[in-house]
């Protein structure tokens, strides 16, 4: 079964730094992987997908996977306040019918 | 665009009551999911739906019912509400079944146990 665990829980990072996020997950046969942002109070919203091992950039945001390692990140270049969230990892699960989430990294970016 | 809509915003229970969620999007989307949120931390699977009358049980199933009898809604009962459960449900749709597609979120039912 798909376990998702991501790192740190938290963190606080300065404005205009980088902001690095990681997920490790359980299957290596997974086919999906995403990045869901939720601003407080607010529905999670999708950021970001990949579907193979590499690197995918849009804008400040930079995807990483790689399943040998069973690992995934997002990089968020020139952190901004309005990037203070709770960033959400997401794996298809065994027969890619759903997908797992991960616990959550709250993002404080401070001005 | 759509939107999807959760009814009711806030709900207060009596431990034991048996409650009921809603949910109501209007993508015209095959797939729809119930998820449940502690404390702002990640999402639980609790029931997904791939069209109109199918179930799928996701990891959290225990003391939940689901509903399906159209394309468009989703319901959710809590079959008997555990005192000082506190938690966020979010109802979700995706255009086609299976994890490879973006999942739309509602604002959530927020509910309280007493």
């Amino acid at each position: 079964q798909q376990k998702v665990q991501q790192s740190p829980e938290s963190l606080i990072v300065p404005e205009g730094a980088m902001t690095s996020l990681n997920c490790t997950f359980s299957d290596s046969a997974s086919q999906y992987f995403a990045w869901y942002r939720q601003h407080s109070g607010k529905a999670p919203k999708a950021l970001m997908s990949i579907f193979s091992n590499g690197e995918k950039e849009e804008g400040r945001f930079t995807i990483h996977l790689n399943k040998a390692s069973l690992h995934f990140s997002l990089h968020i270049r020139d952190s901004q306040p309005s990037d203070s969230a709770l960033y959400l990892c997401a794996v298809s699960d065994q027969g890619g019918r759903a997908l797992i989430f991960g616990t959550g990294t709250t993002v404080s970016v401070s001005p | 665009g759509g939107i999807i809509t959760q009814t009711p915003k806030f709900l207060i229970g009596q431990e034991g009551q048996k409650l009921t969620l809603k949910c109501q999007q209007n993508f015209n989307h095959d797939t729809m999911y119930w998820y449940r949120q502690d404390s702002g931390k990640g999402l639980r699977l609790i029931y997904y739906s791939i069209t109109e009358n199918d179930l799928q049980k996701g990891d959290l199933s225990e003391g939940y019912d689901a509903s399906r009898e159209k394309k468009s809604s989703f319901s959710l009962t809590v079959t008997s509400a555990q005192k000082n459960e506190m938690a966020v449900f979010l109802c979700a749709s995706s255009i086609n079944w299976g994890g490879a597609g973006e999942q739309y979120f509602g604002p959530g039912t927020r509910l309280t146990v007493l």
